[in-house]
Parts: C-alpha cells; structure tokens; sequence
C-alpha cells in the first residue's frame, strides 16, 4: 500500500523558536494532505487541507499565522509551528488521500510528529 | 455541525472474547464511513471503509456495519488478541475528498 513519512518523528524546542514539520508521500503523489493535532487522550482534530500549488484551508479555531503549511510538491507538504509555546505540544499527524477518477477515499497516515514546547 | 461519539471510551477483555465497539454521528448525510486502529505513540492503520450505501464490511476477524439512518456503525473483532490491544477510532467523511471527523477513540486492552 501507500507510505507516507513525517520528519521529525519528535522535536523538543523552546518556547518562541519555530518549528518544521515535514510529510512525504513516498509512492505516490498527492495534490491534497490535511494535517491533525491530537492532544492526549483525545481524537485527531483536523487542522487544515495543504493543497499543492495553492493556499492551505484551515479549520475554525486555527491561526493560520501561526502554523504555515507549504505544499510545494506532489510529494511533500510541510507545516511550521511559529513561535511554539508550551501549549502547542502535541502529537501532529498528516495524512494523504488516495484513488483514481478523483474519489480520494483511502488516507494514509504518517506515523505522526510529536512536539513537546518547553 | 457533524458529532462523532464512541462508547465505550475504554474496555478491557481476556483474550478470547469477542469485541464490540460502538460509533455514533449525528449528521447522517455522509459519504462513508472508516475504522481505524491506533498504536500508543503512532500514527493510524485503516481497517474497513464503508460506503454510505452499504451496510456491512468484512476483513478476517473484524466485521463493520453501517445503519446511516440511526447514525450508528459498529466494529467487530472475534476472537481477541491480546495484539488487538490498541486504540480504535471511527472517522466519517462528508464527501470524496477524504476530509474526515472522527470520533475520540476507544481503548482496547486484551489479556493474555
């Protein structure tokens, strides 16, 4: 099936430094990837559709200043935290949809990047 | 606005008993409906995907039906393991473009 990789698989940082969080489609491309957060104990919380060669939708709540997405390539989506603080630590998971005939109905997930902000 | 609830939040069984995990979402206007499982620390594995129009799919142990009138799905898994010991997760997708919502989770705990 189809792969895809997130780098760092953890980052520790101190407050007020960013951030880069990357997600690969490794065998296969993907115009679209969304990015989650999922704080402990809790569900996946969308945060925002990364759309090749265009702007990233976000989701209500989400400061788009705050977490930049940049889908340069078919192959690669990135998100970069701004200026982290301790409540930002998270488990970040990115996910790519697959099919044909535009019927993107399986997603493969990333193993996930865990942010931890001190 | 779409809810995605799962119960129960946790269950712990012996190995050897059957499982039933429970998913319930408000809006029943979705394109389909998906398992997940999720290992401590790791990202996600999808187990069944149903479409809105069917009403039950089937993958070795693990059996999913969907009832979209009543807003309900329910995951089986016969014969547990104490390797199915994970969490499990349902997400519903409005439409195809994989944008999912998912429910909080159930934890599963199978002893030996």
């Amino acid at each position: 099936g189809a792969v895809v990789s997130q780098h760092p698989s953890w980052v520790i940082c101190k407050s007020g430094t960013s951030v880069k969080i990357e997600c690969r489609s490794l065998d296969f491309q993907a115009t679209t990837m969304f990015w989650y957060r999922q704080f402990p104990k809790q569900s996946l919380m969308l945060m925002a559709t990364s759309n090749e060669g265009s702007k990233a939708t976000y989701e209500q709540g989400v400061e788009k200043d705050k977490f930049l997405i940049n889908h340069a390539s078919l192959t690669l989506s990135t998100l970069t935290v701004t200026s982290a603080h301790p409540e930002d630590s998270s488990f970040y998971i990115c996910s790519a949809p697959a099919g044909t005939s535009g019927m993107m109905e399986t997603q493969y997930f990333g193993p996930g990047t865990r942010l931890l902000v001190l | 606005k779409q809810e995605v609830t799962q119960i129960p939040a946790a269950l712990s069984v012996p190995e050897g008993e059957n499982l039933v995990l429970n998913c319930s979402f408000t809006d029943s206007a979705i394109y389909n409906l998906q398992w997940f499982r999720q290992d401590p620390g790791k990202g996600l594995t999808s187990l069944l995907l149903i479409q809105s129009s069917q009403r039950e799919q089937t993958s070795g142990r693990l059996n999913a039906s969907l009832d979209k009138s009543s807003g309900r799905s329910t995951l089986y898994i016969a014969a547990s393991q104490p390797g199915d010991s994970a969490t499990y997760l349902c997400a519903v997708s409005k439409n195809s473009w994989g944008k999912l919502q998912f429910g909080a989770g159930t934890q599963v705990v199978v002893t030996p």
